[in-house]
Formats: C-alpha cells, structure tokens, sequence
C-alpha cells in the first residue's frame, strides 16, 4: 500500500535563511512524487515532481526537491526562504507500478518565515 | 487558461438541507477527483472519475454523498440531508491522463452546515 510521511505539522525559519521540508514515502513499486503548496483559502497548487532520471528536481517559486531512493525520501528545499513561502505544503506520492491512478497526500507541513 | 472551476465558493445551510457543488474541469482533463479537507482529517479523497465515469467511490463517508460527472466539463458533489459533520472545505481537481502528471485544483468551496 502507498503512504507518505510529512514528519513535521510546522517549520519555523527565518527568511533568507534555507529551508527545508520533510517527506518520506512509502509504495510497492516505483514512486511518482510530487509537492504542493496551498495559500489560505485556495487550492492546492503544483510545485514540482519527480518521475525518473536526475534526482535533483527544480521546480516553481525556486524550489527543488531531491529524491533518495535508499532513504525512500523526497525532501523539499529553498536555498533563501521569503516571508510569502508562509504556507501549506503537502507531498504527494502515486505507484506508477500499479497504474497510478490513486494521489496520497501527506498530511501537510505549515511552513512560516519570519521576517 | 481557465484553472478547475468551482461553485460556489461559500455555502451556509442549515442541517438537512440538500447541498450541491459544481465543478467545472480544465478543457482536455479527463480524470476528475473530489477531495474533502478538514483540520481534524487533512485532505480526504472522495471520489475520483476517468472520461466521465466514476472509478473509485470508495471514499465517500456514506450514502447521504453522491456525484455525477454527466459530461466532460461539469460534475456535481450532491449532500442529502446535510449534516454539522460534512462541514469543510470541498475541492475538485482535474489532470490530463498519463500517471506522472500533476492534478489541478480548484480553489473549493467551504461549506458550513449549522
């Protein structure tokens, strides 16, 4: 069965400084990954994902992602946080093995910069 | 290019009443998924429909939940008889097939049931 862990309800950091959000994941076969971030009252919003090949993922915003299949992880991260990265991020994993017609969503890491 | 589109994006109604969302998909989408988010639950997936068909609607809480996809550009999420516990924010999403590409959400409708 597929899971995926966001360790982490909030992550505090202070803007300029990097940021990092943790996923770990869990599927039979090989993983699709993605990460999302959600602003108060919209939706979610893609930010990237990893499918194959590199596994250094950049996405949106200046966001990059890297895929560790030993650790079965996919940690987001940003070099030099800003006060709008303030939001809700929610990794995501789907079984490509098994058709990957089901998202799971982790529960979500609320990410707060401060000035 | 138009983004998922919901409606309404506000609903209040009183316990019993029907309620019922719209969502309109990208242009070209042909999976169709309704999520439910709440604090205590995080994000929930209700139901999920290819090419207007329902595939899984293991995730609907109970009978009172329907939904219906009658063609490639809306779908409705029905509540009869609303209750307080259905209280929470509704998203549809779509994604263009293929497994590794990403969904698409609307930005929800919350709803409120007193």
């Amino acid at each position: 069965a597929q899971s995926v862990a966001q360790p982490e309800d909030q992550v505090n950091v202070a803007e300029g400084n990097p940021l990092t959000v943790k996923c770990t994941y869990s599927v039979s076969g090989n993983p699709y990954l993605f990460w999302y971030v959600q602003y108060p009252n919209r939706g979610l919003q893609f930010l990237l994902k990893y499918i194959t090949g590199d596994n250094l993922v950049k996405g949106s915003y200046g966001f990059e992602a890297e895929f560790n299949k030993s650790q079965t992880s996919f940690h987001l991260k940003k070099p030099s946080a800003l006060v709008s990265d303030s939001a809700l991020y929610f990794c995501a994993v789907r079984d490509s093995d098994t058709g990957g017609f089901k998202t799971i969503f982790g529960a979500g890491t609320r990410l707060f910069v401060k000035a | 290019d138009a983004g998922v589109i919901q409606s309404p994006r506000h609903e209040v109604t009183e316990m019993g009443q029907e309620v019922t969302l719209r969502c309109k998909p990208i242009s070209g989408h042909d999976y169709l998924f309704w999520y439910r988010q709440t604090m205590m639950r995080g994000l929930e997936l209700l139901i999920y429909f290819n090419n207007n068909v329902p595939i899984d609607d293991s995730g609907m809480p109970e009978d009172r939940f329907s939904a219906k996809m009658p063609n490639a550009s809306f779908s409705t999420l029905k509540i009869q008889p609303s209750e307080p516990r259905d209280s929470a924010v509704y998203f549809c999403a779509s994604r263009k097939g293929g497994s590794n590409q990403p969904q698409h959400f609307g930005d929800g409708t919350r709803l409120s049931i007193l």
